[in-house]
């Protein structure tokens, strides 16, 4: 079975940038059969989509992001990642990474367990 | 991006209630809709998918059903596993974009 594991720091200054990475196990991230995401939860509950990555390097970002971010992949070590510049407090959050399948009509089907990052001074 | 409305915000059950929640979207997503359970400091996890197909290992008592802008999520025999929050997403238009939540309280 698939599993997903974000990490990365959990406290960042304001301005300054948010790395994680999503390491799976159980799977390819070079498989063309999923796409790979990063969702975050905002304190309170919000959930809110940021992007993905396919295989072949495409990707998809939130307009509300598109700026800022940048998703890559690193097939070697079987991991995606998640950069994020100029932060605020607006982006202390609970970050997931999740696969979702191409070709069908399941959505998110596995999660990793999330990281809190806090953003703070 | 398409809003995702769902009610109740919160709600009262006990063990063995048949509770359902609603789900509205701001416009037409066809069937791309699912439902997300959460519980506390863990991720959320998929019980419905294509508005009314249930996910592999999830118990049939949950079902959903919907097209268009209005979906539900039913859960019968509510279990003590189910006191939790509840989140719907839509998936066919980019961003994907989620429901507010409804939690489930004892």
């Amino acid at each position: 079975q698939v599993q997903l594991q974000e990490t990365g720091p959990g406290l960042v200054r304001p301005s300054q940038t948010l790395s994680l990475i999503c390491t799976v196990s159980g799977g390819s991230v070079n498989s063309g059969d999923f796409y790979w995401h990063w969702i975050r939860q905002h304190p309170g509950g919000a959930l809110e989509w940021i992007g993905y990555i396919f295989h072949s390097g495409d990707t998809y970002y939130n307009p509300s992001l598109k700026s800022r971010l940048s998703i890559s992949m690193d097939t070697s070590n079987n991991h995606f990642s998640l950069i994020l510049s100029s932060v605020t407090a607006a982006d202390t959050a609970v970050y997931f990474c999740a696969r979702r399948p191409r070709i069908t009509i399941r959505s998110f089907d596995f999660w990793g367990q999330g990281i809190l990052v806090t953003v703070s001074s | 991006d398409i809003q995702m409305t769902q009610s109740p915000s919160s709600l009262s059950a006990s063990v063995g209630d048949r509770v359902t929640i609603t789900c509205r979207a701001s416009q037409g997503v066809s069937t791309y809709l699912a439902w997300f359970r959460q519980k506390p400091g863990k991720a959320p996890k998929s019980l419905i998918f294509g508005a009314s197909k249930l996910q592999d290992g999830v118990p049939s008592r949950f079902s959903g059903s919907g097209f268009g802008t209005d979906f539900s999520l039913t859960i019968s025999n509510l279990q003590s596993e189910d006191f939790a929050t509840y989140y719907c997403l839509q998936y066919t238009h980019y961003p994907p974009t989620f429901g507010g939540g409804s939690r489930i309280e004892i």
